[in-house]
């Protein structure tokens, strides 16, 4: 049971340029989320998904888009790189709402993945 | 919409002492829920501790416990017995009720970083 993974964990990017961020969960989780952490500004959300083929935006979503074909991955896109999206990229998942006390509970504990840092020159 | 503050940026304890961590936060709901995260070095979150609003009982888990003062909107985390391995950038988060789609996300404050001294 690897639980969420995060593929890559470091990338150096120019600006202008695109790449895609994997991530990945073994759990059987409903929803994932993808969130951003800067210096000092904590971790915020930019998009996520509480189902296969299901998207919804976060807090800070422009620049990115988001995609979940398969219940598993959740992929985060990023069209044309800027230095504004130098950060660190964290996944998340969890199960969803409304499960019993095995299956996550009424809330739901989100399991985070290692982190990509992602540099834009 | 919801906000989280920490206004302790740092904080160090010597090893074996109890420190506290200071949260509050701003909603008008009334049924929620609260979280402690703890971010190593290594950038893995894990979660340390969670509260559910309607609970009046503080949550405990081993040396971590919180001071949830509803009224005041604040919910502390003390860390008893101090060790290494607690230095770490712990943040505070909170999350809507779950009955209605699009409350799923967290909202976290800015961190914490504890130093533990030997």
């Amino acid at each position: 049971n690897a639980g969420v993974t995060q593929t890559p964990k470091f990338r150096v990017l120019k600006t202008g340029q695109s790449m895609t961020l994997l991530c990945a969960q073994d759990m059987n989780h409903e929803y994932m989320y993808w969130y951003r952490q800067d210096p000092g500004m904590g971790l915020r959300l930019i998009h996520y998904s509480v189902g296969e083929g299901t998207t919804a935006k976060g807090e800070v979503p422009d620049g990115y888009n988001v995609s979940r074909l398969k219940k598993q991955n959740f992929l985060l896109g990023l069209e044309s790189a800027a230095p504004s999206q130098t950060s660190v990229y964290f996944c998340a998942s969890s199960y969803a709402d409304g499960g019993t006390e095995t299956s996550g509970g009424p809330y739901n504990e989100q399991f985070f993945g290692p982190g990509t840092r992602l540099t834009v020159l | 919409a919801q906000t989280v503050t920490q206004s302790q940026p740092e904080m160090s304890v010597q090893e074996a002492e109890t420190v506290t961590l200071s949260c509050t936060y701003d909603t008008s709901e009334s049924d929620y829920y609260l979280f402690w995260y703890k971010q190593p070095p290594s950038r893995q979150m894990i979660l340390v501790i969670r509260q559910e609003a309607y609970k009046q009982q503080n949550a405990t888990e081993n040396r971590f416990s919180v001071n949830f003062q509803k009224a005041a909107k604040s919910f502390s985390l003390k860390i008893s017995d101090s060790q290494l391995g607690d230095a770490a950038m712990y943040f505070c988060a909170y999350r809507s009720t779950p009955h209605n789609f699009g409350n799923e996300k967290l909202t976290f404050g800015t961190g914490t970083r504890l130093t533990i001294i030997p």
